[in-house]
């Protein structure tokens, strides 16, 4: 079975700059997630696609950062523009059910300079 | 909130010792999960209990959970030089959304 693909892995941009990322789930999860993680931290929950609705987007900065999963399969995050603050690990992960355990991709390093 | 807290924060051992680390959490929970997180193979889940699961067993793994102290525990026997990671317990409430804390270091020497 074939995990979560993320890409690019690596990334470094300016400020002021905007990126996107990348992520293609495991065939068959319909729920979807985008985490940041801050060097030394957890991993904190951005946004949670069930199919091609958002369940959860709370901690999602609005104003520069977007998501989208058109079809209800892959998705994609964007910052625009980019903070020094959001350099981190972008990971995505999917889980059959909702609530249930989930798989996690490689992650998506940023550094913004 | 939500969130789990490991304690403790850093451990480190030799090869062949258990290690156990601790999580609390303060709402009431659906389900509480482990994961473990290591360069090489990046966040992977461990096990998964459910709120009226008091333990669950996984080779050489094993979680228990006190829902009346909001607490879980999870125990690695016979470590291994390749169970060196950080370990994050994830709380799932009411929304199934999971909170990771900060998590525990463990170190493990051959």
């Amino acid at each position: 079975e074939a995990g979560v693909a993320q890409s690019p892995r690596y990334k470094i941009i300016e400020k002021r700059q905007s990126v996107a990322f990348w992520c293609n789930p495991i065939s068959g999860h319909a729920t979807l997630y985008w985490y940041q993680q801050i060097l030394g931290q957890g991993p904190k929950l951005l946004i949670q696609f069930q199919n091609n609705g958002v369940v959860d987007d709370s901690q999602l900065p609005k104003d520069r950062f977007s998501a989208e999963r058109l079809k209800g399969v892959d998705s994609t995050l964007k910052i625009q523009p980019a903070k020094l603050e959001d350099s981190a690990v972008y990971l995505c992960a999917s889980s059959y059910l909702q609530g249930g355990e989930q798989y996690f991709g490689p992650g998506t390093r940023l550094t913004v300079t | 909130s939500q969130q789990g807290e490991e304690d403790p924060q850093a451990l480190s051992i030799q090869e062949g010792e258990n290690a156990t680390m601790n999580c609390s959490y303060k709402t009431s929970i659906n389900n509480l999960q482990w994961y473990r997180q290591n360069s090489g193979r990046g966040l992977v889940h461990l096990i998964l209990i459910r709120s009226n699961e008091r333990e669950k067993h996984s080779g050489r793994l094993r979680v228990t959970l006190d829902t009346s102290k909001k607490s879980s525990s999870l125990l690695i026997t016979a470590s291994r030089a390749a169970d060196t990671a950080s370990y994050f317990c994830a709380p799932a409430g009411g929304t199934d959304k999971l909170i990771f804390g900060t998590g525990t270091r463990l170190q493990v020497f051959p």
